[in-house]
Parts: structure tokens; sequence; C-alpha cells
């Protein structure tokens, strides 16, 4: 079985100033790892994903996230936030090989920008 | 292209009733699973089906239960609902092998009272 730890609940930073959600995973078979976003009130949107190959990954809105192997992390980055990013951020993982685990996550980090 | 739908967005229910929630899959996607999410919690995994048929379980009993047809749209019934049960519930839409990662809709929140 997966399990994913997400090390803080809650994260806050003034509005353009540097930012790293951390997640951890564990894991007996490689996985696929993905971060994912909740606005209040809404689903859960797809903000990056690794599947294989470049360890760094990046979104269209400036985030980025590195897959550790060695430290099993997958970190959330962003160098400069907007009170837009204000949000819940989910780190999770799935199995590759269409497994019917289906996804499982962390506790969500909820990231406060103050102005 | 067309994203998860869900419905009803919101439903409140007494103890001890049943409910159907519904959904509809992204077009192409052919697998759905379901997610309860309880308040300031992330989505724990309920099941999901593929082909028709449930091939995963998360530790749900057994009067969390579901269907897909045959054009890949779902249904989650819960019967004998309890407080506890009072959650969002996310479904969301993949391929079997998930290398697009999974859409998901916007919820629906029941609250039983």
């Amino acid at each position: 079985a997966q399990s994913v730890t997400q090390l803080d609940s809650q994260v806050p930073v003034f509005e353009e100033a540097p930012v790293e959600l951390r997640c951890n995973y564990s894991s007996s078979v490689s996985v696929y790892l993905f971060w994912y976003v909740q606005y209040p009130n809404q689903g859960l949107q797809l903000l990056l994903k690794y599947l294989s190959g470049s360890t760094l990954v990046k979104s269209i809105n400036g985030f980025e996230a590195e897959f550790n192997k060695s430290q099993t992390s997958f970190h959330l980055r962003k160098p400069s936030v907007h009170i837009s990013d204000t949000a819940e951020y989910f780190c999770a993982v799935s199995l590759p090989g269409g497994g019917a685990d289906g996804l499982t996550f962390g506790k969500g980090t909820h990231l406060i920008i103050q102005p | 292209e067309t994203g998860v739908t869900q419905s009803p967005t919101h439903l409140i229910k007494t103890r001890g009733q049943q409910v159907t929630l519904r959904c509809s899959s992204q077009s192409g996607h052919n697998t759905v699973s379901w997610y309860q999410q309880a308040l300031g919690q992330g989505p724990q995994f309920i099941f999901q089906y593929y082909r028709e048929e449930e091939n995963g379980r998360g530790n749900f009993p057994p009067r969390f239960s579901g269907l897909q047809f045959p054009n890949y749209s779902s249904e989650l019934n819960v019967n004998a609902l309890e407080l506890d049960d009072s959650a969002l519930y996310l479904c969301a839409s993949s391929l079997w092998v998930p290398n697009y990662g999974y859409t998901f809709g916007s919820g629906t929140r029941l609250t039983v009272v």
C-alpha cells in the first residue's frame, strides 16, 4: 500500500515571496505523483504530474515540483506567489500500471497568501 | 472536450436514508473512481469502476456501492446513512492507465442530519 505525508497543514507566506510545500510518499513499487489544487467549495484541479523521465515538472502558472527518488519526495515550489494562489494543495500518488487502488492523497496543505 | 460533471451539487438527507449521487465522465475516459472528502481532510478512495465492474475498493463498508454504465457514467449509492457520511463526494475519471492523470468533478456536498 502507498501513503503520502504532507508535513505542513498550513503555510502562510507573503505575496511575491517564494514558497515550498512539502510532500513525502511511501511505496514499495514505482508510483505516479500528482499535485492537485482545491479552491474553496470546488473540486480538485490537476496542477502537475510526474510519470517518468525528467524529474523536474512545471505547470503553466509558475509552479514546479521535483521528484527525488532517494528521498521519496515530490515538493512543490513557486518562486513568487500571488493572492490568487490561496487554496488547499494536495499531493497524491497512484500505481502506474492501471492499478485499481485509485489515488492516495495526503491530508493537504493550506497555502495562505498574506498581502 | 467536456469535463466531469456531478449531480446534485448539494444534498441533505436524514440518518438511515439512502442516497444516489451521479457522475458523467470526461469524454474518452473509461475508468471512474469515487472519493469521500471529510471537512479538512484529503480525499479518501472509495472504489473504482472499469468496464462496468468494480475493480478496486478502499476501506469503506458494503453499504457504499456503485454502478458504471456503458457510456462510462457512474452512480454512487450509500445505504443506511450515518452522520459521519456527511462529506464532499468527488468523482474522477481517467484512462485505465492514468497517464494523463485523473479529472475531477466539482463534487456533491452531502449533509446527513
